[in-house]
């Protein structure tokens, strides 16, 4: 089924491990996103790729790093993971007419 | 911030009954769109309203905005209680690529 996939789906870490959050589409399309939720807050944007090779920071970027491998993939990696940073992570990609496409969402807990 | 709001925060009626949320926002925008995210899973776009639009249905959905006032609302008719969920409205600006997502209205629909 087209869509956006993400992995995991749950991971527990400790303060100070790194992990990358997986992230692929296969509907082509250029843009892609990375989403953290917290109660009461909404979405915030983390960091986004408007097209195969090109990164650029949103709204919370702090603590994070994104590779676009190729047109499919955006990972998001945690380097040395913080309590702060206890949230579910989506990952959507936009299509032509505008709508963003969004995972099922990736629930981080740090320990 | 850049955070819109949308109110009520929750809300809760009967089936049949119509639903009503509203959304304001910041900047000028090129587009105005409505999601829906069910309990544990990700968000699934509804209904988008571009700038020069002041209003749109699809199906039971009925989106106005008002770009005098920034502010958007979305209302569902004879509510059913499949459409328990939480509501999420998303300015996308005239530049950039981000959208600002608002904090959520949660419906309960009763039967």
């Amino acid at each position: 089924n087209a869509g956006v996939t993400q992995t995991p789906k749950f991971q527990v870490l400790k303060t100070g491990q790194s992990m990358t959050l997986q992230c692929a589409q296969d509907m082509n399309h250029n843009s892609m996103y990375w989403y953290r939720q917290d109660p009461g807050m909404g979405l915030r944007l983390i960091y986004y790729s408007a097209s195969e090779g090109t990164t650029d920071k949103g709204e919370v970027p702090n603590g994070y790093n994104v590779s676009r491998l190729n047109k499919r993939e955006f990972s998001l990696r945690l380097e040395s993971a913080a309590p702060s940073q206890t949230s579910v992570y989506f990952c959507a990609s936009i299509r032509p007419a505008g709508e963003l496409f969004f995972g099922e969402g990736s629930r981080l807990t740090v320990l | 911030s850049q955070q819109g709001e949308e109110d009520p925060q929750a809300l809760s009626i009967q089936e049949g009954e119509n639903a009503t949320m509203n959304c304001s926002y910041k900047t000028s925008i090129n587009n105005l769109q409505w999601y829906r995210q069910n309990s544990g899973r990700g968000l699934v776009h509804l209904i988008l309203i571009r700038s020069n639009e002041r209003e749109k249905h699809s199906g039971r959905l009925r989106v106005t905005l008002d770009t005098s006032k920034k502010s958007s609302s979305l209302l569902i008719t004879a509510s059913r209680a499949a459409d328990t969920a939480s509501y999420f409205c998303a300015s996308r600006p005239n530049y950039g690529q981000n959208f600002v997502f608002g904090p959520g209205t949660r419906l309960s629909v009763l039967p």
